[in-house]
């Protein structure tokens, strides 16, 4: 009965591969994000979606690609893997826009030999 | 631009000590702030959270937090640690009013228990 489900948990890829990474939330949520960890613990949001639609976009490289197929699910594809995108993605989600509390997936840990 | 500053990256207690674990914040609207909690190798999970009416927040696991508008400060207290709170803290701050929340997330502060 996980609430927010990621997979896979780990990634080893090499440079150039294209790699996705999968989200499921089964708590009937709105919004779904996707966050990035790097090695210093920084956690910085890149993309955020509403009822499949998207909201909030960083300046986050084109070789980073979202996609909501539903409202339960929110995919992150990234083309040609650098070995500055190894860091934690962290998928969330919440109820709806606004004041409401994220929900965190465990996380999915990449590393880019 | 919203941002959050934490001082401190590391901070070290022994068992049954206070926890205080500083954040201060920059926001040119009224703040949404966070503290999220997160234990090796796992996701974050909400402790706390402040959006209006009372400045004093408590939260999950014996923590609470009070939002000071003069100090722009979000201090997160607990009054006796436990060893069990051993794990990565990040304040967080949103701007809840734009009708999407982005968190813009501090730089972490790690909280080391000893017995």
């Amino acid at each position: 009965d996980t609430a927010v489900s990621q997979t896979p948990k780990y990634l080893v890829t090499q440079m150039g591969n294209d790699k996705s990474i999968k989200c499921e939330q089964n708590l009937g949520h709105d919004t779904m994000y996707w966050y990035k960890q790097d090695s210093k613990k920084f956690l910085k949001i890149m993309f955020s979606y509403n009822n499949k639609e998207l909201i909030i976009n960083e300046t986050v490289p084109n070789r980073f690609s979202p996609k909501s197929p539903d409202k339960a699910h929110l995919n992150l594809h990234i083309n040609s893997l650098e070995l500055g995108d190894s860091a934690v993605y962290f998928c969330a989600s919440s109820q709806k826009a606004g004041e409401e509390t994220q929900y965190f997936g465990p996380g999915t840990r990449l590393l880019v030999l | 631009a919203q941002s959050v500053t934490q001082l401190g990256s590391h901070v070290s207690v022994s068992e049954g000590a206070l926890v205080l674990l500083r954040c201060n914040y920059s926001s040119s609207v009224p703040p949404y702030l966070f503290w999220y909690v997160q234990y090796p190798n796992q996701g974050l999970q909400l402790l706390l959270k402040y959006t209006t009416g009372a400045t004093l927040v408590k939260g999950i696991n014996g923590f609470e937090a009070e939002f000071k508008k003069s100090e722009t400060s979000f201090h997160l207290t607990k009054p006796s640690a436990h060893m069990s709170d051993a794990a990565e803290y990040f304040c967080a701050v949103s701007d809840g009013r734009t009708g999407f929340q982005k968190l813009v997330f501090g730089t972490g502060t790690r909280l080391l228990v000893s017995p």
